[in-house]
């Protein structure tokens, strides 16, 4: 059974610049998170994706999206992009958040900004 | 914000020995969940011990879990060079998205 898929696995980016990230999840898994990874904050909650519905939150400005597909594949987008949205952008799939189960996380997007 | 803290944040102990990562959370939960990440890449889920169980064990890993004191910990026995990674607990609640503390960085000395 393949993994989370997330691409690219690294990315330069220059401030005001536009980014679109991937992440396909398990075969099955209908539930898609991201979050952002950082030295200082650690691990921290973007967005749940259910069934194409975005079903949480996180407290992130506007400038971060995502949306889900009908196939279970997500995509996140960060706008006019800054200096601090320098990261790790993990996605981790699930068969159903309502259901407590594991999370499976994918390899992980390294997004630098300069 | 975060819900769980791990302590101690980083760990050093020679191979062999073993590794104690405590869990302090602030709300009531459904389940707590605990993960290991090598550097730079994605988590990997190691265990899950729901509200109502207060000991499990998986191989050398050993997690018990106190409601009562809202805290966790995860005990890895005989621990080896390969176990050198970040640890962190996650909690769960009802239709909430997993919510991570800041990490234990063990590091296992050959």
């Amino acid at each position: 059974k393949a993994g989370v898929t997330q691409t690219p696995r690294y990315l330069i980016k220059t401030r005001g610049q536009q980014v679109t990230l991937s992440c396909s999840p398990i075969s099955g898994h209908r539930s898609v998170s991201w979050y952002q990874q950082t030295p200082g904050q650690g691990l921290q909650f973007l967005f749940e994706y259910f069934s194409e519905t975005q079903r949480n939150k996180g407290n992130f400005p506007g400038r971060f999206s995502g949306r889900q597909f009908s196939n279970s594949r997500s995509e996140m987008n960060v706008s006019t992009l800054e200096l601090g949205d320098s990261a790790l952008y993990l996605c981790a799939s699930s068969l159903d958040r309502v259901v407590n189960t594991e999370a499976f996380f994918g390899q992980g997007t390294r997004l630098t900004v300069v | 914000s975060q819900q769980g803290e791990e302590d101690p944040q980083a760990l050093s102990i020679q191979e062999g020995e073993n590794a104690t990562m405590n869990c302090s959370y602030k709300t009531s939960i459904n389940n707590l969940q605990w993960y290991r990440q090598n550097s730079g890449r994605g988590l990997v889920h190691l265990i899950l011990i729901r509200s109502n169980e207060r000991e499990k064990h998986s191989g050398r890993l050993r997690v018990t879990l106190d409601t009562s004191k809202k805290s966790s910990s995860l005990l890895i026995t005989a621990s080896r060079a390969a176990d050198t990674a970040s640890y962190f607990c996650a909690t769960d609640q009802e239709n909430t998205p997993l919510v991570f503390g800041k990490g234990t960085r063990l590091s296992v000395i050959a």
